[in-house]
């Protein structure tokens, strides 16, 4: 079976704080791709980022920051120095290698206050 | 490039009443998927085409639900008849390829439903 758990439901920071979103995953495949998605207030989902099972390298883009280990199941996305846009639902997601079913976790709604 | 578009944006209907939804994915893409989005489900998919043949169709709530794929550019969902707990946000996604990694989704801007 394939889980994605998003712990955390809501987030609240003020602008310029660092943020953490955490995702934790479950799968019993070797070959497996784990993403990101953005929800903003006006629905659409942006993907964010991509992750092969067999790419452990953590990846940096500007303010966002992707940490992907393994060892204990988890790819959590840092929000450095976050912003009024960062407000938004935040989707972590599963692919099963050979597979084409997408698991979401439940999502994360992170609020940045001015 | 245009990304996946989705029509309408916004649907109401009314019990009972076919409602069909369409999709035009990312030319080039040989994957297509439907999604519905609730409050109390998250993100469900409830089929997907490859090539437009349906590969999985196990996430399709019921046989009021129906989804074709004529061709490589258009898809429709069709709900018949629909129930007020049809209502959702249904999105399409496509994506291309399935070796190297190539598995992205991209996700068209979704049809918010109410069925009253």
């Amino acid at each position: 079976a394939q889980k994605v758990t998003q712990a955390q439901t809501e987030i609240s920071v003020v602008e310029k704080e660092d943020v953490t979103l955490d995702c934790v995953y479950e799968t019993r495949d070797t070959t497996y791709y784990l993403f990101w998605y953005k929800q903003p207030p006006s629905g659409e989902l942006v993907f964010l980022i991509r992750r092969n099972s067999f790419d452990e390298q953590n990846e940096i883009s500007g303010r966002y920051s992707w940490n992907f280990q393994k060892s204990t199941s988890s790819f959590n996305f840092t929000i450095t120095a976050s912003q009024v846009v960062d407000s938004a639902v935040y989707f972590c997601a599963l692919i099963r290698g050979g597979n084409n079913d997408m698991r979401f976790g439940a999502g994360t709604r992170l609020t940045v206050k001015p | 490039d245009a990304g996946v578009i989705q029509s309408p944006r916004h649907e109401v209907t009314e019990m009972g009443q076919e409602v069909t939804l369409r999709c035009k994915p990312i030319s080039g893409h040989d994957y297509l998927f439907w999604y519905r989005q609730t409050m109390m489900r998250g993100l469900e998919l409830l089929i997907y085409f490859n090539n437009n043949v349906p590969i999985d169709d196990s996430g399709m709530p019921e046989d009021r639900f129906s989804a074709k794929m004529p061709n490589a550019s258009f898809s429709t969902l069709k709900i018949q008849p629909s129930e007020p707990r049809d209502s959702a946000v249904y999105f399409c996604a496509s994506s291309f390829g399935t070796s190297g990694g190539l598995k992205t989704q991209y996700f068209g801007p979704g049809t918010r439903l109410l069925v009253l």
